[in-house]
C-alpha cells in the first residue's frame, strides 16, 4: 500500500451522469495530482493542487472538475462525459509541489472508468 | 516537449531468464529518472528513482543505469520470476517543464 487510496476502483457511467471520484492520501503530504491513463498511451497529468490550490491545469476539458476541499483530499467530479474519456483515473501525492528537490509521487490505484 | 519512448512494448520470456527494459527520452536535461511497476488493476509501484547525477541504482534483481547525454535508460532484471509479470512503465522529470512524463510502458510476461 502506498498511503494513496482510491474511490471507487470500478466506475460504470452514462454520458448524462455526473459522479465523482475520490482520492485521500494518508501521507501528510502537501501536494495532489490527478493523471488519466487510456489504452495505449501514456499517463497524462491532468490537475495539480498544491497546498489546496490548483496550480496545474493541463488543457483539461471542462466536463472534468477537480476540488480539493484539504491537502488529504482530492475530488474529481465529471458530467457529460464522452465514451473516449473511458481510461482508468489515478489519483498521487507528493510531499510538496516543486522542482528542486525532486519530490516522488506516491500513487493510488486507480478508478477504471467506463462511460457509456 | 518531452517525449518517452519504451521498447519493446512487449516482451515474454521463460522464467529464469535475464532480461533489459529500454528507455529513451529526447530532452537530456532531466532532473529524474524513475521506474514504476504497474500490475493489472492496480497503481503505480515504484521501483527505482535515478537522480541525474547518478548513473545507476539497484535494488534487488533489479538494475537501471541512466546515461543522460544519450538520453537513455535501461531496466534489468535478473533471473526472472512468474511474479514480475506487469507493465513497466519509465517516467522523467525535468526538461523544459516540470512534470513526469511518461512512456507507454513495456507489457513483461514471465512464463512458468
Amino acid at each position: 500500500e502506498t498511503g494513496v487510496t482510491q474511490t471507487p476502483r470500478h466506475l460504470v457511467m452514462g454520458m448524462t451522469n455526473k459522479k465523482s471520484l475520490k482520492c485521500e492520501q494518508h501521507l501528510g503530504h502537501n501536494a495532489m495530482y490527478w493523471y488519466k491513463q487510456s489504452a495505449k498511451k501514456p499517463l497524462e497529468l491532468m490537475f495539480v493542487y498544491s497546498l489546496e490550490e490548483r496550480v496545474e491545469n493541463n488543457s483539461v476539458p471542462s466536463r472534468f472538475s477537480p476540488e480539493c476541499p484539504n491537502s488529504s483530499h482530492l475530488f474529481l467530479h465529471l458530467h457529460t462525459l464522452q465514451p473516449e474519456d473511458s481510461a482508468l483515473y489515478l489519483c498521487a501525492s507528493s510531499q510538496d509541489y516543486s522542482r528542486r528537490p525532486y519530490n516522488e509521487q506516491f500513487f493510488g490505484p486507480g478508478t477504471r472508468l467506463t462511460v457509456l | 516537449k518531452q517525449e518517452v519512448t519504451q521498447i519493446p512494448a512487449a516482451l515474454s520470456v521463460p522464467e529464469g531468464e535475464n532480461l533489459v527494459l529500454n528507455c529513451s527520452f529526447t530532452d537530456s536535461a532531466i532532473y529524474n529518472l524513475q521506474w514504476f511497476r504497474q500490475d493489472p488493476g492496480k497503481g503505480l509501484t515504484s521501483l527505482l528513482l535515478i537522480q541525474s547525477s547518478q548513473r545507476e541504482q539497484t535494488s534487488g534483481r533489479l538494475n537501471a543505469s541512466l546515461d543522460k547525454s544519450s538520453g537513455r535508460s535501461t531496466l534489468y532484471i535478473a533471473a526472472s520470476q512468474p511474479g514480475d509479470s506487469a507493465t513497466y512503465l519509465c517516467a522523467v522529470i525535468g526538461g523544459s517543464n516540470y512534470k513526469l512524463t511518461f512512456g507507454k510502458g513495456t507489457l513483461l510476461t514471465v512464463n512458468p
